[in-house]
């Protein structure tokens, strides 16, 4: 059973507009939420994660929107550049984020903007 | 962010043998380590949990025999593939947790058995 959800295996996007990446979690214990960015054969990247106390976190390019009540989240990359190309993974965590707790993650979603 | 390596990046071994991956963090003390495992196009797989100076707690289905687990120092855990199978081989990821941030990952370990 997949607590994590990322319906979309890829997504295509033209430079200079904007990626939008769902995610949808079914453990209502889940409440901090992250998304990380990983190339083939590398580990993956922290880029920016939301509490469920907030509905919004921005940082540069990138913007997450929680909603709780339909248990949906979604990153925001607005202008994509191709460097951005990557697979993003959702994960989520109970206990408030702490970072010794382990994280539940989605199966990806291979993003790729062309030029 | 904090900076977590693994060394080796790849490793080739015979079936039987047993291979030892290290995962350090380099700037900061990580009570706990996670280790996952991928398989190609898939998520990552949380293993098992290696919490400093006690027993690893695994997930459902991992054989902790098979996947050995130590997590001597504040800054190092490794994990030990014993009697390795051509089925072992994966990508092994793992991850620490800085008390003030949040999870790092390392770069990972190509893990091959022939």
């Amino acid at each position: 059973d997949q607590q994590v959800k990322q319906n979309s295996p890829s997504l295509s996007v033209q430079e200079g507009r904007i990626s939008i990446l769902n995610c949808d979690y079914t453990n209502s214990m889940f409440d901090y939420f992250l998304w990380y960015k990983k190339y083939p054969a590398e580990g993956p990247t922290f880029l920016i994660s939301i509490s469920s106390i907030k509905d919004k976190n921005e940082d540069g390019r990138f913007t997450v929107f929680l909603n709780k009540s339909a248990k949906h989240l979604s990153l925001h990359i607005v202008p994509s550049q191709p460097g951005d190309s990557a697979v993003y993974f959702c994960a989520a965590s109970g206990n408030s984020g702490g970072s010794n707790y382990k994280l539940t993650f989605g199966k990806g979603t291979l993003l790729t903007v062309n030029p | 962010g904090a900076v977590v390596s693994q060394h080796p990046s790849w490793v080739i071994c015979k079936s039987g043998t047993s291979v030892k991956i290290e995962c350090r963090s380099l700037d900061f003390q990580a009570t706990t380590m996670f280790w996952y495992r991928q398989f190609p196009k898939q998520s990552l797989m949380l293993m098992a949990t290696s919490n400093e100076g006690s027993k690893a707690t695994y997930e459902q289905g991992v054989e902790k025999d098979k996947f050995l687990i130590n997590h001597a120092s504040l800054t190092l855990s490794t994990l030990t593939v014993t009697s390795a199978h051509p089925e072992d081989s994966s990508f092994y990821i793992c991850s620490a947790g800085d008390p003030a941030d949040t999870q790092y990952f390392g770069p990972g370990t190509r893990l091959t058995v022939l």
